[in-house]
């Protein structure tokens, strides 16, 4: 399976915005990128995905590299409910191991005042 | 939606006892996973359920684990005999739909286990 590179930890201060990347320089191209994070005493919960094109939605933004070698989970305005472990997580759609989603150790965010 | 509900939140037992996990995955979803997370190994996936069948279970530690879903409502996740190293955070997923590599998994809160 393509595996994933991300920091171990970043800081942001609150209001401001966060840039998360992740390496992924094996990437097939039949992989899609996912991201999830988790809150402290909580599950994972699903960001955002994609596949080639940069994508948006209520929480966060994708940034996808033309290569697709590299990726970059955009938070736009950090609050201090967004300190979290942020997994950024690929999956193959034909190879039928898309059910096994894969975490790494993932990016722990520290969002400050 | 009440989402992925898991029971116990929290157990403690002492090692050689039976432990039952719970999971009610979300209306409609027809797969279902069950991670376990620890500080040392992070998140691994245990097994997971198709339409009520077990596809993977090549994460169950041993024997000692078992993971059943009699119907499209329900999953158990049993540790028998349980012990120390089992202690752990157990999450409970679900998804809708084919494997895609697209859709999504919903967690649950999760079931802190502690054997003593």
């Amino acid at each position: 399976d393509a595996k994933t590179t991300q920091p171990n930890s970043m800081e942001s201060n609150e209001e401001e915005p966060v840039h998360l990347p992740c390496n992924h320089s094996t990437i097939s191209g039949t992989d899609y990128i996912h991201w999830y994070r988790q809150l402290p005493s909580q599950g994972p919960e699903y960001v955002i995905h994609g596949l080639t094109s940069n994508v948006n939605n209520r929480m966060a933004s994708l940034a996808i590299a033309e290569d697709r070698k590299s990726s970059t989970l955009i938070l736009h305005r950090a609050t201090l409910r967004d300190a979290a472990v942020y997994y950024c997580i690929l999956r193959d759609s034909l190879t039928g191991t898309a059910s096994k989603l894969t975490f790494g150790t993932g990016t722990r965010l520290q969002v400050t005042l | 939606d009440a989402g992925v509900i898991q029971s116990p939140r929290h157990e403690v037992t002492e090692m050689g006892q039976e432990v039952t996990l719970r999971c009610k995955p979300i209306s409609g979803h027809n797969s279902l996973f069950w991670y376990r997370q620890t500080m040392m190994r992070g998140l691994e996936l245990l097994i997971y359920f198709n339409n009520n069948v077990p596809i993977d279970d090549s994460g169950m530690p041993e024997d000692r684990f078992s993971a059943k879903m009699p119907n499209a409502s329900f999953s158990t996740l049993k540790i028998q005999p349980s012990e120390p190293r089992d202690s752990a955070v157990y999450f409970c997923a679900s998804r809708k739909g084919v494997d895609t590599g697209a859709n999504v998994l919903t967690f649950g809160a999760g079931s802190r286990l502690t054997v003593l």
